[in-house]
């Protein structure tokens, strides 16, 4: 079975220090592992995806995720943040669990960025 | 390339009505899902299809409709709408399936349905 775990419901940084979002999953296959961001009242976003290529995940807007096998986690990370920043973030594991191409979603962690 | 889009963009119900959730997608995409979204839940699939003709079920598809007679559109349905049926709703697509050369696909969501049931 499948399922993703987002260890913070709600994280607060200041503008310029690092973020780390949580995410820890499971999976009985290889997993394909996503973050999205949503902005408030938006649709939501693909921020970067997990392919197996390699296991530091560059995305949009100087964000990355490190996939590490051993811990089952797959962290989103950022040096430097931004007031832009401020939104909801996703942990979503892919499935191979059914016919179906079915995504399982984190509950997600709120990022506020204190100016 | 409008990507997906949804309509209506907001909608308030009574309870007992039914009404339809419009979803298009113009990328040739074969997968189509739609998930609601629920404060402190993430999202949650209702219903996704594989491609034109084949729907199947969720995590939570009771009280929702589906059916998929062309490629583009993947409308869902409410059959008669109850308070807990109050959420937004999102329409997503997909080009390839998990497994084998497509193992990990983007799923593209659309702009999202904030629905109200009174």
């Amino acid at each position: 079975a499948q399922s993703v775990t987002q260890l913070d419901s709600h994280v607060s940084v200041s503008e310029g220090t690092p973020v780390l979002l949580r995410c820890n999953y499971s999976s009985s296959y290889s997993p394909s592992l996503f973050w999205y961001v949503q902005h408030p009242n938006k649709g939501l976003q693909l921020l970067l995806k997990y392919t197996s290529a390699a296991t530091l995940v560059k995305g949009i807007n100087g964000f990355e995720a490190e996939f590490k096998k051993s811990e089952t986690s797959f962290h989103l990370t950022k040096p430097s943040a931004h007031m832009s920043d401020a939104a909801e973030y996703f942990c979503v594991v892919g499935s191979l669990e059914s016919a179906g191409n079915q995504f399982y979603f984190g509950t997600g962690t709120s990022l506020t960025v204190i100016p | 390339n409008a990507g997906v889009t949804q309509t209506p963009k907001f909608q308030v119900l009574k309870t007992g009505q039914s009404m339809t959730l419009q979803c298009a997608q113009d990328m040739n995409h074969e997968y189509m899902s739609w998930y609601r979204q629920d404060p402190g839940m993430g999202l949650r699939l209702i219903h996704y299809s594989v491609g034109a003709g084949i729907t199947d079920q969720g995590e939570v598809p009771n009280g929702y409709n589906v059916s998929r007679s062309t490629t583009e559109d993947f409308p869902l349905r409410l059959l008669s709408a109850a308070p807990s049926q109050t959420s937004v709703y999102f329409c997503a697509s997909s080009y390839g399936r998990f497994g084998g050369d497509y193992y990990q696909e983007t799923q593209y969501f659309g702009p999202g349905t904030r629905l109200l049931v009174l």
